[in-house]
């Protein structure tokens, strides 16, 4: 079966570090793009940044270029989103998915992970 | 950077109605537009994919059109199990650069 199996919530102080990680099975990891997509409680949306397993090239949206790290090891089929000094605006669902290569544009989000819930509070 | 404009936000309709709701492109983005499906509690589900393609598995009540700048997003006879969050996806090729809809929350009368 294809999957993304994301890591468990995480409750975190402002200024902390965090990882959050986006496993891969039942496909070749490094041949499509994983994704990361923001949904701040009660609210829409937002892509994050994508990244390519096979050589780590990375792509970030404007709005969360030098906020987020996106990164992959390829030894373990995992991609990470990660944070060096968390603030409470930081608390949101966030989502990892692959890129499909359906149809003619490939540009959809086939599979997702189950989401990972990220609290930033004192 | 391209905006994507869906509405209406949210929608109530009847069992068997049929339900549209459009997105539309700040510039030409061909057919570079999909649609899922968010039901609370749970991630997004991939409907239609390239404007008017069904995923796999997809009932066919579900349905996409549209290119350009303007696409919709229909389902013929609604059902109590489609009752979630839509959200149109754009991809700008250029840019490399990915943007959702604001969503439509659609609920039962």
């Amino acid at each position: 079966e294809v999957q993304l199996v994301q890591s468990g919530a995480e409750v975190k102080k402002p200024g902390e570090s965090l990882k959050i990680s986006c496993k891969g099975s039942g496909y070749s990891f490094t041949s499509y793009w994983i994704g990361w997509v923001r949904q701040m409680p009660g609210k829409g949306l937002e892509w994050m940044g994508i990244i390519y397993p096979g050589d780590s090239d990375t792509r970030y949206s404007p709005s969360f270029q030098g906020q987020v790290t996106i990164s992959a090891d390829k030894s373990i089929s995992t991609a990470y989103l990660q944070w060096s000094s968390l603030k409470a605006s930081d608390t949101a669902m966030y989502y990892c998915a692959r890129r499909s290569y359906y149809g003619s544009t490939e540009s959809s989000f086939d599979i997702w992970g189950q989401g990972t819930m990220v609290t930033v509070s004192s | 950077d391209i905006q994507m404009t869906q509405s209406p936000s949210s929608l109530s309709a009847s069992v068997g109605d049929r339900v549209t709701i459009t997105c539309q492109a700040s510039q030409d983005i061909s057919n570079y537009l999909n649609w899922y499906q968010q039901k609370p509690g749970k991630a997004p589900k991939l409907l239609i994919y390239d404007a008017s393609n069904l995923e796999t598995g997809v009932p066919s009540r579900f349905s996409g059109s549209g290119s350009g700048t303007d696409f919709t997003f229909t389902i013929s006879s609604l059902q109590p199990e489609d009752i979630a969050t839509y959200y149109c996806q754009q991809y700008d090729n250029l840019l490399f650069m990915y943007t959702f809809g604001q969503g439509t929350k659609l609920e039962i009368k």
